[in-house]
């Protein structure tokens, strides 16, 4: 399977516990995104890395989250003190960037549903 | 008010049925427009883009942009029961980041 693949799929944990989630993106995709998705909801930006560069962050990624994408490739999303208010799909997208592109065309994975106790 | 406003239905039609979507949206810099399927329990699938004002058609799928309105729809020939699903429009201002509307919960009836 060469889409993008997340890891864990699902993660139950107590409230003030840390958490990290892992995300796989299309093997030449440059960019790579994380978005919230609560229930009803649509998907809500985050935060966005080309190769390793975080290049933006919503003022929805509070202090306690924080996003790394070491090498270019994979990345993970942590948060540290886990509030119920948390608990959400994190979903992972990735896409092709390269100069002149228009279309921002973003392929997600199938997502990590944390629920927080 | 939500950048991009989407009735969540749930919109329920019987199987054949031509279904129209619908979003509006308040700025005026997005330039693309996008259209999502996201199955229960799934990541969002792109279904089609377009950019700037006019209709794109892929298949059993029209996806229409007006500009001038900020006002975009999908519509759905001969709906099947497959396509039971939340379809979910995004906007770009060529931003990077996706702003997406809330999703209408689909149902085709057999």
């Amino acid at each position: 399977d060469t889409g993008v693949s997340q890891d864990p799929r699902h993660k139950i944990t107590k409230r003030g516990q840390n958490v990290t989630f892992r995300c796989d993106p299309i093997s030449e995709h440059n960019r790579l995104y994380w978005y919230r998705q609560t229930l009803g909801q649509g998907p809500e930006f985050l935060t966005y890395f080309q190769n390793e560069a975080q290049l933006e962050k919503s003022r929805l990624l509070s202090d306690r989250f924080s996003a790394e994408r070491p090498k270019g490739s994979f990345s993970t999303l942590e948060i540290q003190r886990t509030e119920q208010g948390d608990s959400a799909m994190y979903l992972c997208a990735s896409s092709l960037g390269f100069g002149g592109q228009k279309v921002n065309e973003q392929f997600f994975g199938p997502g990590t549903r944390l629920t927080v106790l | 008010q939500k950048e991009v406003e989407q009735d969540p239905g749930p919109l329920s039609v019987p199987e054949g049925a031509i279904v129209s979507l619908n979003c509006t949206y308040s700025n005026s810099a997005f330039q693309y427009f996008m259209w999502y399927r996201q199955y229960s329990r799934k990541g969002p699938e792109l279904l089609m883009y377009t950019y700037s004002s006019g209709n794109k058609e892929d298949g059993r799928f029209t996806a229409q942009v007006d500009k001038s309105s900020k006002y975009i729809s999908l519509f759905i020939r001969d709906s099947q029961p497959s396509d039971s699903a939340t379809y979910l429009c995004a906007m770009d201002q060529g931003a990077q980041k996706l702003v997406f509307g809330q999703g209408t919960r689909l149902t085709i009836n057999p």
